[in-house]
């Protein structure tokens, strides 16, 4: 697919360290991170535009996002807690001002449990 | 503020059963409006963009329209195989245009 996650599943404790990892094949230049918990939507938590951070949506310090470069995008993960059990979005779309196809093109998630 | 509220929340159909969900936004200035098809435990796939009022898309039984307050995704003579979670998503003009505002969905359920 355009965009891939990994991993899909993951179950970590409130003390561990861990991350989530996102590619997309799109040719995009900006990527986001999202979180999905049940009954809400979509909450976006990062966005990426050209490697450079330009949206960081009051996310608690324990999720440190990465963009390496424009194709791969990472979430590091640290102390969470069980509210923070949630599915994780990666998604990725061409974010040029006066451009059309502007769409978000999304992975298939990581279903993440804190214990 | 930007708002996106989807109606209904669910949504019931015998399987030929034609009817439509709506989306309804307030954003400063539209950029674009993006409906998606969730389907349990996997991201959102990508449908339809519309980008002014009075554009219209379609694809299989799918049709997507828009005005100035709304937009409404009609299904005609569904199946099955549609039972899914339909998203809506806004974008704005401006500083902002690199951003998606969700909905929460509409969760449908085709009975055969």
């Amino acid at each position: 697919t355009g965009v891939t996650q990994t991993p899909r599943h993951l179950v970590m404790g409130m003390t561990n360290k861990k991350s989530l990892k996102c590619e997309q094949h799109l040719g995009h230049n900006a990527m986001y991170w999202y979180k999905q918990s049940a009954k809400k939507p979509l909450e976006l938590m990062f966005v990426y535009s050209l490697e450079e951070r330009v949206e960081n949506n009051s996310v608690p310090s324990r999720f440190s996002p990465e963009c390496p470069n424009s194709s791969h995008l990472f979430l590091h993960l640290h102390t969470l807690q069980p509210e923070d059990s949630a599915l994780y979005l990666c998604a990725s779309s061409q974010a040029l001002v006066g451009s059309l196809n502007t769409e978000a093109f999304f992975g298939q998630g990581t279903r993440l449990t804190v214990v | 503020e930007d708002q996106v509220t989807q109606s209904p929340e669910a949504l019931r159909l015998q399987e030929g059963e034609s009817s439509s969900l709506n989306c309804s936004y307030t954003v400063s200035g539209l950029r674009g409006l993006f409906w998606y098809r969730q389907d349990p435990g996997k991201g959102p796939e990508f449908l339809f963009t519309l980008y002014s009022a009075g554009e219209e898309k379609e694809k299989e039984r799918l049709k997507a329209t828009l005005t100035k307050k709304e937009s409404f995704l009609h299904i005609t003579a569904p199946k099955p195989e549609d039972s899914a979670t339909y998203l809506c998503a806004v974008q704005a003009d401006g500083d902002n245009f690199n951003k998606f505002y969700f909905g929460s969905g509409t969760k449908l359920n085709v009975k055969p």
